[in-house]
């Protein structure tokens, strides 16, 4: 079946340190790939997505790219805020191009410091 | 716009009872999925609806059943409670055949089972 693994958390970084936070998954087919964030009290919000092998994702700073080759997509910032704390989540569907059954992994916790 | 509201925000529960959660989808949405959030861990895939029919269903048993009306609104009910039922069930709603597949959270019900 599908899974997702993630890097175990919790990441504890300063302002505009480097963030990575790894995930690999197991799927069959080609999977669509995202990188959901949960801030505290909150629902997940999309963050970012990559549809087909070697596309990348993108979006307030962060970046995460699809690798076929390492079934991998970590997610990336330069330069990470305060305000980027939050648990990360990466997920994927097998349903091609769509975000139907998404499988999650565990979830990140990230504190940014000041 | 209108995003994905849930009700209620929070509730407890007794072993053995029944319980139902409810969502009222984004504007225009014609999907909805349900997961269930465990504490410390990724959501899991509960099932989804389109059109007032189950699409799809994770493993979960069926005491675990929903309802989808035309307004595209759900319903989530749980029968027979267990311990192992607590945790933040998540409603996402999507809007199936647009490049707009996207999966909008909640905010969540937290479920607490004594």
């Amino acid at each position: 079946g599908n899974s997702v693994t993630q890097m175990e958390g919790p990441v504890t970084l300063s302002e505009e340190a480097f963030l990575t936070i790894n995930c690999t998954y197991t799927a069959t087919g080609y999977p669509s790939l995202f990188w959901y964030v949960q801030y505290p009290g909150e629902g997940l919000q999309l963050l970012l997505k990559a549809t087909k092998a070697d596309d990348k994702g993108s979006n307030k700073g962060f970046e995460a790219t699809y690798r076929k080759e390492t079934t991998s997509f970590h997610l990336e910032k330069g330069s990470v805020q305060v305000s980027d704390s939050a648990v990360y989540f990466c997920a994927l569907s097998d349903h091609p191009g769509s975000a139907r059954q998404l499988t999650f992994g565990s979830g990140t916790q990230l504190t940014v410091l000041p | 716009e209108t995003g994905v509201t849930q009700s209620p925000t929070h509730l407890i529960k007794t072993r053995g009872q029944q319980v139902t959660l409810r969502c009222s989808s984004q504007s225009g949405h014609n999907t909805v999925s349900w997961y269930q959030q465990a504490l410390g861990q990724g959501p899991q895939f509960i099932f989804q609806y389109y059109r007032e029919e189950e699409n799809g269903r994770g493993n979960f048993p069926p005491r675990f059943s929903g309802l989808q009306f035309p307004n595209y609104s759900s319903e989530l009910n749980v029968n027979a409670l267990e311990l192992d039922d607590s945790a933040l069930y998540l409603c996402a709603s999507s809007l199936v055949g647009t490049p707009k597949y996207e999966q909008y959270f909640g905010p969540g019900t937290r479920l607490t089972v004594t």
